[in-house]
């Protein structure tokens, strides 16, 4: 099993370019996460999905949207790139979201915007 | 919300017990306290989870007061290998599902 994939690992972009990075899970789990952390900071959610066909705004939304197509996978997409959104996107997942299970995180995107 | 306080960094000497506070004064009733730990620039991983009773695994120890207002990761033993940003997380429900919102994290930096 891969666990949790994030694509791509590593991406440039030039300010107000668009980008989608991708998440993938076969875990078989309904909760979905996106977080963001910037160099020398803690993790912050971004969005998250608590099940197929529904999302939900975390605590730094803005200048995001996310998609969650099905069970397996929730992306998140870059409309018109900003410098401050440099930073490294995770994913993870848990089963049911429901406060007794444990996350599970991808290797991590790392975006910058020049 | 359920906010997280911990302290910006610690160090440990090597083969000592690293005891790592955590406040969580507001946290409710029925919200697990867990803690989570990354290492680099690599994803968290989980080390433990509780409501109300100390738990143990094969990782750590988690204290949690009575109020459960704190609680406290010991790792037992450090190693070189337990140098990571610790994160002690906060749930916060919302119509019924948890949102997973990290802290600022302590760095504990076990020393040779």
């Amino acid at each position: 099993n891969a666990g949790v994939t994030q694509t791509p690992k590593f991406q440039v972009l030039k300010t107000g370019q668009s980008m989608t990075l991708q998440c993938a899970q076969d875990m078989n789990h309904n909760s979905m996460y996106w977080y963001r952390q910037d160099p020398g900071m803690g993790l912050r959610l971004i969005y998250y999905s608590a099940s197929e066909g529904t999302t939900d705004k975390g605590e730094v939304p803005n200048g995001y949207n996310v998609s969650r197509l099905n069970k397996r996978e929730f992306s998140l997409r870059l409309e018109s790139a900003a410098p401050s959104q440099t930073s490294v996107y995770f994913c993870a997942t848990t089963t049911t979201g429901l406060g007794n299970e444990k996350l599970f995180f991808g290797s991590g995107t790392q975006l910058s915007v020049l | 919300d359920a906010k997280t306080t911990q302290p910006t960094s610690m160090d440990c000497a090597e083969g000592r017990a690293a005891n790592l506070p955590c406040n969580h004064s507001t946290i409710s009733g029925n919200e697990y306290v867990y803690w989570y730990r990354q290492i680099h620039s690599q994803g968290p991983q989980y080390i433990i989870h509780g409501l109300k009773n100390n738990e143990t695994n094969e990782m750590a120890s988690l204290i949690i007061t009575e109020d459960r207002k704190s609680s406290t990761l010991i790792l037992p033993h450090a190693t070189l290998r337990d140098t990571a940003v610790y994160y002690c997380i906060a749930l916060l429900t919302t119509s019924g599902t948890y949102k997973y919102i990290f802290g600022t994290g302590t760095r504990l930096k076990v020393l040779a």
